[in-house]
């Protein structure tokens, strides 16, 4: 079946834009999570879904990024206002009861300029 | 704050020879998975450990979870250059929760 898929691939910005990341998980997957991969931090947890709620969402570094997700599926990642510490690869993956093993797309690679 | 650390960063290696990559933290793991990741791809799953002491074996590769459910270890025999790739571990604190991962083994196997 489809893997989860993420759009767009690249994005480059001018800082001081926001930007919208796509994120369509595996059909079925009750979870969802995003998480951002920067050279020499390696994989770094932002947030994530329950179906459309969000439990835990510790690990958004500022208060200009944000999330949502609606009808239990494709979820957004918004941030605001973009700085040039926010380039970096952002990944999302998927998962399910009962293993809840996690599933990732091939992420978005964002360049602040 | 849960830790995984990872080594070695880096490893490169003749084709053929074995290696070892370690995950090591000081917090208990229900579970532990590792990742395979290539340049421009997201990581891809190779094996989830849950029970301490665990072995599972995926053709020439061998994850071991520690007893204590701290610790794991990836060994590779015979490695080959379709090998290299970023070896990535990450806990998991149970259920749905996000996953903690370490920085990552990069590892090239040299033809």
């Amino acid at each position: 079946g489809a893997g989860v898929s993420q759009s767009p691939s690249n994005k480059v910005t001018e800082k001081g834009k926001d930007v919208e990341l796509r994120c369509d998980p595996i059909s079925g997957h009750t979870a969802l999570y995003w998480y951002r991969q920067s050279l020499g931090q390696g994989l770094e947890f932002l947030i994530y879904f329950q179906g459309n709620s969000a439990p835990d969402k510790s690990g958004l570094p500022s208060d200009r990024f944000s999330a949502e997700r609606t009808g239990g599926s494709v979820s957004t990642l918004t941030i605001q206002r973009t700085q040039q510490e926010d380039s970096a690869v952002y990944l999302c993956a998927s998962s399910s009861y009962p293993t809840y093993e996690q599933y990732f797309g091939p992420g978005t690679r964002l360049t602040v300029t | 704050t849960q830790l995984l650390e990872q080594s070695p960063q880096f490893l490169s290696i003749q084709e053929g020879e074995n290696l070892t990559v370690y995950c090591n933290s000081s917090s208990v793991f229900s579970s532990l998975q590792w990742y395979r990741q290539e340049p421009g791809e997201g990581p891809v799953l190779l094996v989830t450990v849950v029970t301490g002491g665990e072995v599972k074996k995926l053709k020439r590769l061998t994850f071991q979870f520690g007893d204590a459910r701290k610790d794991s270890s990836l060994h590779i025999t015979a490695a080959q250059p379709g090998d290299t790739g970023l070896y990535l571990c990450a806990g998991a604190g149970g259920g749905a929760d996000g996953l903690t991962f370490g920085k990552g083994t990069h590892l090239i196997i040299q033809p």
